[in-house]
Formats: structure tokens, C-alpha cells, sequence
């Protein structure tokens, strides 16, 4: 079955900094990657994807992700972090052509905390 | 354009008690899903409905029901609410499925349910 690992549940980073939140999946099939910000009492909002093609995705807000499929991750990454970038995020896989039915799991989020 | 919407935003019940969760979408989209959302849990899928017409259990679909009433609008029941319900729900829409697996899902802004 198809599944998503967000190895830390927090993130900490100074403002300007670089950041990474890390993701790693697992599927049977090919998979469709995205990433999502949630902030807090709001929905999900989309910010990125991978279907095919470059490896290094860019998204909303300035955000970025690079696909590696030898180590099944697609981290996320931004050069430069805002406050305002502090908030929950999800990475999520979509199995297809696998045994998951083309449906999306969801990792179980990482905090980010984007500090002055 | 309101993208997804869902009512009520908060509800408190009683065990026992039940309640319908509205979820409506004005993206035309043909497919729509509901998630619950627990600490540490990330986002788990309760049902789906892949089109108008259609729908599917998820990974977590006990003690819920699912009506699509049409390709705007589905709602989420609960029969007789237990404490083990009480959880942020989020509905989602998106492009077909199947067809168009390439997607993002787009979320509503949630509903709070404290059962008591």
C-alpha cells in the first residue's frame, strides 16, 4: 500500500534562512507528489506538484520541491524563510497505476516555525 | 468563485446525537471527498465520491454515511455520533479521478465536531 513519511513532526528556522521539510513515499506504481500548507483553524491550499518531467518543481509563495526517485523523497524547500511562512505542512502521493486506486495519502504534516 | 464551502463551521453533539456535514463546490469539479484530521494523525480519507452518482468508502468509513446529492454538493452524516468522532472535517474536491489523476484537490475550510 501506498504511504507517506514526514520524519519530523517540527521544523525550526531562522527568518531568511533556508528551509527543508522532508517527505518520503512509497508506492507500487508511479507517483503524482504534492505538497500542502494548512494554516492554523484553515483548510489545506495547495502549493505544488510533480507528475513528470524536471525534478525540481516550483510552487506558490516561493516554495520548491525536489523529486528523487532513487531515494523515493521529494523535500520541500525554500531559499529564503518568512515568518509568515510558519504553518503545517502535508506532503501527499498519489499511487498510479499502483495498488492504491489512484487516491491520495497524506503524511502526517510537519510544523514549521519560522522565527525573527 | 467561493471554491468549497462547508456548514456549519463548529457543532458540539451529544453521544448519540446525529448531524449532516454540507459540503458544496462551484469548481465543476467531478469528484469530491471527505477527510478527518487528528493530532498526529495527518489526514485520513472517510469516503469519496469519484462522480456524480458514484461513491466509495475511504480508509476510516465506520460510522459515517455519504450522500452526492449532485455534482455541486456532498454531505457527510453521522447517525449516531461517539466521542471517537470528535475531529476537524475537511471536504475536498478535485478533477476526475481516473481520468484526470494529474489534479490537486482543493479544500473547503473545515468543520470543528466536539462530541461529547
Amino acid at each position: 500500500a501506498q504511504s507517506v513519511a514526514q520524519p519530523e513532526d517540527q521544523v525550526n528556522v531562522a527568518e531568511g534562512n533556508p528551509l527543508t521539510v522532508k517527505c518520503t513515499y512509497s508506492v507500487s506504481g508511479n507517483p503524482y507528489l504534492f505538497w500542502y500548507v494548512q494554516y492554523p483553524n484553515r483548510g489545506l491550499q495547495f502549493l505544488l506538484k510533480y507528475i513528470t518531467g524536471d525534478n525540481l518543481v516550483k510552487g506558490s509563495y516561493g516554495f520548491e520541491a525536489e523529486f528523487n526517485k532513487s531515494q523515493t523523497s521529494f523535500h520541500l524547500k525554500k531559499p529564503s524563510a518568512l515568518v509568515s511562512d510558519s504553518a503545517l505542512y502535508f506532503c501527499a502521493v498519489r499511487d498510479i497505476g499502483g495498488e492504491g486506486g489512484n487516491k491520495l495519502t497524506f503524511g502526517t504534516g510537519t510544523q514549521l516555525k519560522v522565527e525573527l | 468563485n467561493a471554491g468549497v464551502t462547508q456548514t456549519p463551521k463548529f457543532q458540539v453533539l451529544k453521544t448519540g446525537q446525529s448531524m449532516t456535514l454540507q459540503c458544496a463546490q462551484d469548481m465543476n469539479h467531478n469528484s469530491m471527498y471527505w477527510y478527518r484530521q487528528d493530532p498526529g494523525m495527518g489526514l485520513r480519507l472517510i469516503y469519496y465520491s469519484a462522480s456524480e452518482g458514484t461513491t466509495d468508502k475511504g480508509e476510516v468509513p465506520n460510522g459515517y454515511n455519504v450522500s452526492r446529492l449532485n455534482k455541486r454538493e456532498f454531505s457527510l452524516r453521522l447517525e449516531s455520533a461517539a466521542p471517537s468522532q470528535t475531529s476537524v472535517y475537511f471536504c475536498a474536491s478535485s478533477e476526475a479521478l481516473a481520468q484526470t489523476p494529474r489534479g490537486p484537490q482543493y479544500f473547503g475550510p473545515g468543520t470543528r465536531l466536539l462530541v461529547l
